[in-house]
């Protein structure tokens, strides 16, 4: 199962708004509303940021906001904090296997 | 408060077998898939497998398929996996993470493991 597609990098400025976007296909990102967003400092462990392509956990500032069109998911931070600069990776279910599939990771950086 | 407790991080060398624990508490272990997921040196996260500690039904990806083994022991919450004879390429953090239908939500703080002669 190929990795869904997330551009390497991106970046913003403190206060600004930066959407990731994350491409799959119709047997995984476009076919379910599955996709969840997990956010990771150096040196730590992932954590849950969006699930269920819109979804928010407890404690997740509403700066973060998720959304998908098509095959296409896309995760947006708001009001960029410099606590935000951490790698981003989407996953989503995909019906070819029992775990879904990982992204492969956007470093963001706050300017 | 749900946490997974991850076992400290080990040196092997090639050839050597090792077995990693995560241990769970906060919750009902047997009611939720415990995964393992890889993270290489610089790179991304990849599924490993997944095991149901309540019947023990286990799925392993392609990559490691036969590379690997899950397993878990209710009676103490704690979910394993094990190499019978690590390679340099095994070098990696593993995460474990329980799976709430298809999200991660909770993960553990990873366990180093380095392979090296």
């Amino acid at each position: 199962q190929s990795a869904l597609t997330q551009p390497p990098s991106a970046s913003g400025s403190p206060g600004q708004s930066v959407t990731i976007s994350c491409t799959g296909t119709s047997s995984d990102v476009g076919g379910y509303n599955y996709v969840s967003w997990y956010q990771q400092h150096p040196g730590k462990a992932p954590k849950l940021m969006i699930y269920e392509v819109s979804m928010r956990p407890s404690g997740v500032p509403d700066r973060f906001s998720g959304s998908k069109s098509g095959n296409t998911a896309s995760l947006t931070v708001s009001g960029l904090q410099a606590e935000d600069e951490a790698d981003y990776y989407c996953s989503s279910f995909a019906a070819s296997n029992n775990f879904g599939v990982f992204g492969g990771g956007t470093k963001l950086t706050v300017l | 408060e749900v946490q997974l407790v991850q076992s400290g991080a080990e040196v092997k060398k090639p050839g050597e077998s090792l077995k990693i624990s995560c241990k769970a508490s906060g919750y009902n272990f047997n009611t939720y898939w415990i995964g393992w997921v890889r993270q290489m040196p610089g790179k991304g996260l990849e599924w490993m497998g997944i095991i149901y500690p309540g019947d023990s039904d286990t799925r392993y990806s392609p990559s490691f398929q036969g590379q690997v083994t899950i397993s878990a022991d209710k009676s103490i919450s704690t979910a394993y996996v094990q190499w019978s004879s690590l390679k340099a390429s095994d070098t990696a953090i593993y995460y474990c993470v329980r799976r709430r239908g298809y999200v991660c939500d909770h993960w553990g703080q990873g366990t180093l493991v380095t392979v090296s002669s």
